[in-house]
C-alpha cells in the first residue's frame, strides 16, 4: 500500500542549482500533480497532468518544469532554484476528473529548503 | 476567479468541547468541496466531501459538514474533540478544472 511516494523527502539546495522531485504512484492513478505548501498560504497548484502525456500549468508554474515520465510518474524539475522557491511540496494524484467523484490522494511531502 | 476563504487562522478549544470550522468559496457555480486534515510533518487525509445530493456529508473521524448554498459556505464540525484531532485543517473546491483549489488552512489546538 505505498500510495503516491515522493523523494527525497529532505533537500537543501544553494541558490542556482537544479534539482528533481521525484513522484510515481501505484494507483493506476490517471491524474497527477504537485503542490507547494507555504505557511499561511494553503496549498498552492503549480502543474497537473490529467492524463499519461499531457501537463498543464496551475496557479504557480514560474520557475518549475514537469514531466509525466509514465502514468506512475510524474517528476517536477526546479532548473535554477531560488529562495522563494523554499518551501513543502505535494505529489499527489486522483483516478480520474474530480468532479467524477475520484478522490485525491497526497504524498508525504517533500521539504525543499533553497539558500 | 475562484477562491476558497478559511477566516480563522488559528483555533484553541477543550477537549470534549464541539467545534465548527468555517469555509467560504467564491464560484459561479456548486463546486466540488472537500475537507483535508494534516498532522504535522504529513501528508494530507481526505477527511470528507460533498459532490450533491444531501447537503450533511458524513466524514471520518466523527466529522461532519454541511454545504450551505444561500451562504457559499461548507463549514466543518464534530460535536466532541479529541487530542488528537489536533492538526491543520484545509478547505478545497474542485471548480472544474481538474485540481483542487485549497483555503489557507485553519490550525486546531486542543486543551485538555
Amino acid at each position: 500500500n505505498a500510495g503516491v511516494t515522493q523523494t527525497p523527502k529532505f533537500q537543501v539546495l544553494k541558490t542556482g542549482q537544479s534539482m528533481t522531485l521525484q513522484c510515481a504512484q501505484d494507483m493506476n492513478h490517471n491524474s497527477m500533480y504537485w503542490y507547494r505548501q507555504d505557511p499561511g498560504m494553503g496549498l498552492r497548484l503549480i502543474y497537473y497532468s490529467a492524463s499519461e502525456g499531457t501537463t498543464d500549468k496551475g496557479e504557480v508554474p514560474n520557475g518549475y518544469n514537469v514531466s509525466r515520465l509514465n502514468k506512475r510518474e510524474f517528476s517536477l524539475r526546479l532548473e535554477s532554484a531560488a529562495p522563494s522557491q523554499t518551501s513543502v511540496y505535494f505529489c499527489a494524484s486522483a483516478g480520474g476528473l474530480l468532479n467524477s467523484g475520484n478522490t485525491i490522494y497526497f504524498g508525504e511531502g517533500s521539504w525543499l529548503t533553497v539558500v | 476567479a475562484q477562491s476558497v476563504t478559511q477566516p480563522d487562522i488559528h483555533i484553541t478549544v477543550s477537549e470534549g468541547a464541539s467545534l465548527e470550522l468555517r469555509c467560504n468559496y467564491s464560484y459561479g457555480a456548486t463546486p466540488y468541496l472537500f475537507w483535508y486534515v494534516q498532522s504535522p510533518g504529513q501528508g494530507l487525509q481526505l477527511l470528507l466531501k460533498y459532490f450533491s445530493g444531501d447537503t450533511l456529508v458524513q466524514g471520518i473521524k466523527g466529522f461532519e459538514a454541511e454545504f450551505k448554498r444561500s451562504q457559499s459556505s461548507f463549514n466543518l464540525r464534530k460535536p466532541s474533540v479529541h487530542w488528537s484531532d489536533a492538526a491543520e485543517y484545509f478547505c478545497a473546491v474542485d471548480p472544474g478544472r481538474r485540481a483542487l483549489t485549497f483555503g489557507s488552512g485553519t490550525r486546531l489546538q486542543v486543551q485538555p
